[in-house]
């Protein structure tokens, strides 16, 4: 069975950094794209990037480019968002998803449950 | 603004047929496969249709997708209370080199 179970929630300051996982089961980490997806409190879905585990390529959306960054653990089968600096606009739900094998990158399959991210004074 | 353009809000009655509309272009639905999932209240979203009218395993045969040009339609009959939720579209963008994803559409069941 495919899991994706992302970290608990984080409760952050503006300026502080953050990196938050997801640990996959259920396939072969490294023959599938694996992305990230954010909602922000009651919108809809914006696709920020993705990871490539089995060669660590990482492309990341226009929108999200240069404000996060993205990586994986081939050894725990785990994927990364982090920040640098986080800004309170980056309060939202963070969801990783399965997203197609090597040569077939698609809309996402199997969603993590979420890490909902709070950045507030 | 989201890239796919789905009508805000649906409704029906117990036991109807509803469609949901996603309007797109040849960069994404017009060339790629539309994805629509279900998410329900504080949950995340879940596959409901791939590869425009698939439904994975689990999905009930209630839930059907479709796909003309550059717009694509998930159709639910059998209304139940259980389906009330939002819905989305995705497709892959070819400009983006990324998936888009519609604005979601809030279905009530009445």
């Amino acid at each position: 069975e495919v899991q994706l179970v992302q970290s608990g929630a984080e409760v952050k300051k503006p300026g502080e950094s953050l990196k938050i996982s997801c640990k996959t089961s259920g396939y072969i980490f490294t023959s599938y794209w694996i992305g990230w997806v954010r909602q922000m409190p009651g919108k809809g879905l914006e696709w920020m990037g993705i990871i490539y585990p089995g060669d660590s390529d990482t492309r990341y959306s226009p929108s999200f480019q240069g404000q996060v960054t993205i990586s994986a653990d081939k050894s725990i089968s785990t994927a990364y968002l982090q920040w640098s600096s986080l800004k309170a606009s980056d309060t939202a739900m963070y969801y990783c998803a399965r997203q197609g094998a090597e040569w077939e990158l698609l809309p996402p399959d199997y969603w993590g449950q979420g890490t909902l991210v709070t950045v507030s004074s | 603004q989201s890239v796919l353009t789905q009508p805000p809000s649906a409704s029906g009655t117990p036991g109807q047929r509803v469609t949901i509309s996603c309007s797109g272009s040849s960069s994404n639905i017009g060339s790629n496969y539309v994805y629509w999932y279900q998410q329900l209240p504080g949950t995340a979203p879940k596959l409901l249709i791939y590869s425009n009218n698939q439904r994975p395993s689990g999905v009930p045969d209630r839930f059907s997708g479709s796909k003309s040009g550059t717009s694509a339609s998930l159709a639910i009959s059998g209304l139940q209370s259980e389906d009330e939720a939002d819905y989305y579209c995705a497709a892959w963008d070819d400009s983006l080199n990324g998936p888009v994803f519609g604005g979601g559409t809030k279905l009530t069941v009445l």
